[in-house]
């Protein structure tokens, strides 16, 4: 099982570019989560999916949307990227039963926008 | 959500038994205490959970006193891969539901040859 897996790994976009980060998971996880990591901080929650069909907001939203394609598949896009959206990017997954705080994260997506 | 207080920072040397304390003076009757570890430029990774008394797996171990107010995160003789950045999480657990992490600036441990 590859687990949670993200694409890119890398990017670097100018002001107002749009782009989609590609997150997918292979454990038939219900439930997807979007994060964000700034330097030297913990991780912030951007967005989630508690089972296909469904997503909402989690602390920091502006300027983001997502897409649950389905059972796999958790998009992020970013509309119009601005500096203050440089940093680290992870998704991650769980079973969705609420029985654990257990998730199980990707390698991350470093964005830098200039 | 409870927050959590944490060291920002310790150090250790390969072979030593480290522990990490965490705070949570509010705690809430039916919140849960969860431990993640975060490698340089990897997402985190879920190292143990628990409730009250004490919970061990083969990573670590989890003192939780019977007031629940602090817990401590044991790692028994560490080695240089355990240098990492520990998280301590606290919140409710919704059966059915979604349970939201909270993540805090974590004790970045430096484990020393």
């Amino acid at each position: 099982n590859a687990g949670v897996t993200q694409t890119p790994k890398f990017q670097v976009l100018k002001t107002g570019q749009s782009m989609t980060l590609q997150c997918a998971q292979d454990m038939n996880h219900n439930s997807m989560y979007w994060y964000r990591q700034d330097p030297g901080m913990g991780l912030r929650l951007i967005y989630y999916s508690a089972s296909e069909g469904t997503t909402d907001k989690g602390e920091v939203p502006n300027g983001y949307n997502v897409s649950r394609l389905n059972k796999r598949e958790f998009s992020l896009r970013l509309e119009s990227a601005a500096p203050s959206q440089t940093s680290v990017y992870f998704c991650a997954s769980n079973t969705g039963t609420g029985s654990t705080y257990e998730q199980y994260f990707g390698p991350g997506t470093r964005l830098t926008v200039t | 959500l409870a927050k959590t207080t944490q060291p920002i920072s310790m150090d250790s040397y390969e072979g030593q038994e480290v522990n990490i304390t965490c705070s949570h003076n509010n705690i809430a009757t039916n919140d849960y205490i969860t431990w993640y570890q975060q490698f340089p430029s990897q997402g985190p990774r879920f190292i143990i959970q628990g409730y009250k008394t004490k919970v061990t797996n083969e990573v670590a171990s989890l003192f939780i006193p019977a007031d629940r107010k602090s817990s401590t995160l044991s790692l028994p003789r560490v080695s240089l891969s355990d240098t990492a950045v520990y998280y301590c999480l606290v919140g409710p657990m919704f059966s059915g539901g979604y349970n939201k992490l909270i993540f805090g600036a974590g004790t970045r441990l430096a484990v020393h040859p």
